[in-house]
């Protein structure tokens, strides 16, 4: 449950969707998560989807998850310049009780006027 | 009220001291979490404390000592600091352990800087 994998950067303009991808390889996860860091602050929880889930939609925020590819998307639609930051994706330890977090390196998302 | 909160926000300090950090929560949560976040933004678990009981202890230097005087608080100790453990270090509490009801709430972070 280490490897989590995202893309470091991703630039948008303001109004366009964006979309942040990630690769886990534990396939017995049972959640994955989205946290959002802005500058000096800590990581705010944005989404969550259990792993017999396909998509979770919450206002402008679409998880998607392809278990079989172990491939997890967040995609936020008409991004905004509040919406810079950068995004982990986290998953949990497969059959764990003990709330291990396992994160990736986090894509930094940064929007233009 | 911040639910999550640590103390200092900013620790410089030369090579071979002593240092605390501190964490408090208001949740009511049970478990309480340490995270390290390195320079490159990787953030990895350190340890974890459930009603005062530690039940996560990841390969983390001796030098690190958790201790939880009451749920609601965990301080991290360091002895001898070196340079290496320049980081943000993030407080973190959950109500239980077992799914994504028991989110993990963090704290606005401690950046740790040895000189």
């Amino acid at each position: 449950g280490e490897d989590v994998e995202q893309s470091l950067f991703l630039s948008v303009r303001e109004g366009d969707s964006s979309v942040i991808n990630c690769t886990y390889t534990d396939s017995s996860s049972t959640y994955l998560y989205w946290y959002k860091q802005e500058p000096g602050a800590g990581l705010q929880l944005l989404t969550y989807i259990f792993s017999n889930m396909d998509m979770k939609q919450d206002q402008r925020l679409t998880v998607l998850l392809n278990k079989k590819d172990k491939h997890l998307s967040l995609r936020i639609a008409d991004t905004q310049t509040g919406d810079s930051a950068i995004y982990f994706c986290a998953e949990t330890e497969g059959g764990s009780t003990l709330g291990r977090l396992y994160f990736g390196r986090g894509t930094q998302l940064t929007v233009w006027p | 009220d911040t639910a999550v909160s640590q103390t200092p926000k900013y620790l410089v300090t030369q090579m071979g001291n002593d240092k605390s950090i501190k964490c408090e929560q208001n949740l009511g949560h049970d478990t309480m979490y340490w995270y390290k976040q390195d320079s490159k933004k990787f953030l990895k678990i350190m340890f974890s404390y459930n009603n005062k009981e530690l039940i996560i202890n990841e390969t983390v230097p001796n030098r690190f000592s958790p201790k939880s005087p009451d749920k609601a608080h965990l301080n991290l100790h360091i002895n001898s600091l070196e340079l290496g453990d320049s980081a943000v270090y993030f407080c973190a509490s959950s109500q239980d352990t077992t799914g994504p009801t028991d989110t993990q709430y963090f704290g606005p972070g401690t950046r740790l800087t040895v000189l």
